[in-house]
This record gives C-alpha cells, structure tokens and sequence, in this order.
C-alpha cells in the first residue's frame, strides 16, 4: 500500500536560508509524486509534480525536488526563504486504481516559518 | 478561466443533523474528487466522481454520499453528522488521467456541536 511520511511537523528558517522539507514514500509501482502548499484558510495549491522523465522537478516560486528512487524520497527545496514561503506544505503520492484516475494519499504536513 | 469553487465556507451543524456541501469544477474538467482533511492532518480521499459516476472512495462509511451533475458539479452529503465530522472539506477537480493534476477549492469548514 501507498503512504507518504513527512519529516518534521514544524520547520523554522531565517529569510535568506535554505529551505528543506523531508518525504519519504512507500509504493509498490512507480510513483506519482506531488507537493502541494496550504496557506491559512485557504485550499491546497499545486507546487509542482513528478511523472516520469527528469527526475529533478522545478516548480512555481523558486521551489523545486528531486526524486530519488534508491532513497524513495521527494525531498523540497528552495534555495532563499522568503517571509511569504510561510506556509504548510503537503507532500503526495498518487493511487492509481485500474480503469480511474486515483487519489492522493497525502502525508501530515510540514507548517514552515520564516523568521526575519 | 473560472477555478474550483466551493459553498459555503463556514458551516455549523448539530449532532444527528444532515449537511450538503456544494463544488463547481474548473471549466473542462470531468473528474471530482472530495477530501476531507481535520485539524492538524492532511487530506483523506472520500470518493471520486467521473461521469456522473462514483469511481473509486476511500475509507469513509454509508453516511458519506456524493452527486455529479451534468455540468461535472458536485455535492458532498454526510447524514447522521458526528463531532468526528468536524474538519474542511476539499473538491478537487480534473481532467481523467492518472497524468492529470488535481486542483482543489478553499474548501468547506464544517464544525459539528
């Protein structure tokens, strides 16, 4: 079965540092890979995927991952915080069911701060 | 080109009570998907429409049910509401495909008393 851990509930950056949010998936085929971003009452908005191809993935904001198949991680980057990157971040695997799209099985969440 | 919207946004019910929360998909979109996703967590999969049809739904029981209409809307029913009910409640729309992105509305806030 499919399912997605999420390192760290809470992470906390300066503005300027580096940004790494850890995932770690289990699939048993090969997976669809997705990081979507959740600011305050608001619905989740998709930051980028990975299919198939390149396994270096760049996405909206400056955010980009790497798939990492031996280390089954999707791990998210950016390389300069800023105070408006302040968010929680969902990282997602698809389940593909024959004959349907699938869902996303989703993992806990990571909330990130940007301190000034 | 108009995004995912959902109504209402805030919605407070009572135990025992029945509540039906609305989606309109993206233009062009044929799938709808609902999550419901508590304080804290992230989503869970309730089911997925494709045609009219429900295609696939994940561990939510009987009182949990769903529409499509023609035009790819969508209604979320929950019957019988529980405090356990309590959460937002995301649509996400999108074209059918396992390639396909799905995106999602603001959501439903529900909070059952």
């Amino acid at each position: 079965a499919q399912s997605v851990t999420q390192l760290g509930s809470h992470v906390s950056v300066s503005e300027g540092a580096l940004v790494l949010l850890r995932c770690n998936y289990s699939s048993s085929v090969p997976p669809y890979l997705f990081w979507y971003v959740q600011y305050p009452n608001q619905g989740l908005q998709l930051l980028l995927k990975y299919t198939t191809g390149a396994t270096l993935v760049k996405g909206i904001n400056g955010f980009e991952a790497e798939f990492k198949k031996s280390e089954t991680s999707f791990h998210l980057t950016k390389p300069s915080a800023h105070m408006s990157d302040a968010a929680e971040y969902f990282c997602a695997v698809r389940v593909y069911y024959g004959g349907s799209q699938g869902n996303l099985i989703f993992g806990k969440g990571t909330k990130l701060s940007v301190k000034p | 080109e108009t995004g995912v919207t959902q109504s209402p946004t805030h919605l407070i019910k009572t135990r025992g009570q029945q509540v039906t929360l609305r989606c309109s998909s993206q233009s062009g979109h044929n799938t709808v998907s609902w999550y419901q996703q508590a304080l804290g967590q992230g989503p869970q999969f309730i089911f997925q429409y494709y045609r009219e049809e429900e295609n696939g739904r994940g561990n939510f029981p009987p009182r949990f049910s769903g529409l499509q209409f023609p035009n790819y809307s969508s209604e979320l029913n929950v019957n019988a509401l529980e405090l356990d009910d309590s959460a937002l409640y995301l649509c996400a729309s999108s074209l059918q495909g396992y390639q396909e992105t799905q995106y999602f509305g603001p959501g439903t806030r529900l909070l059952v008393l």
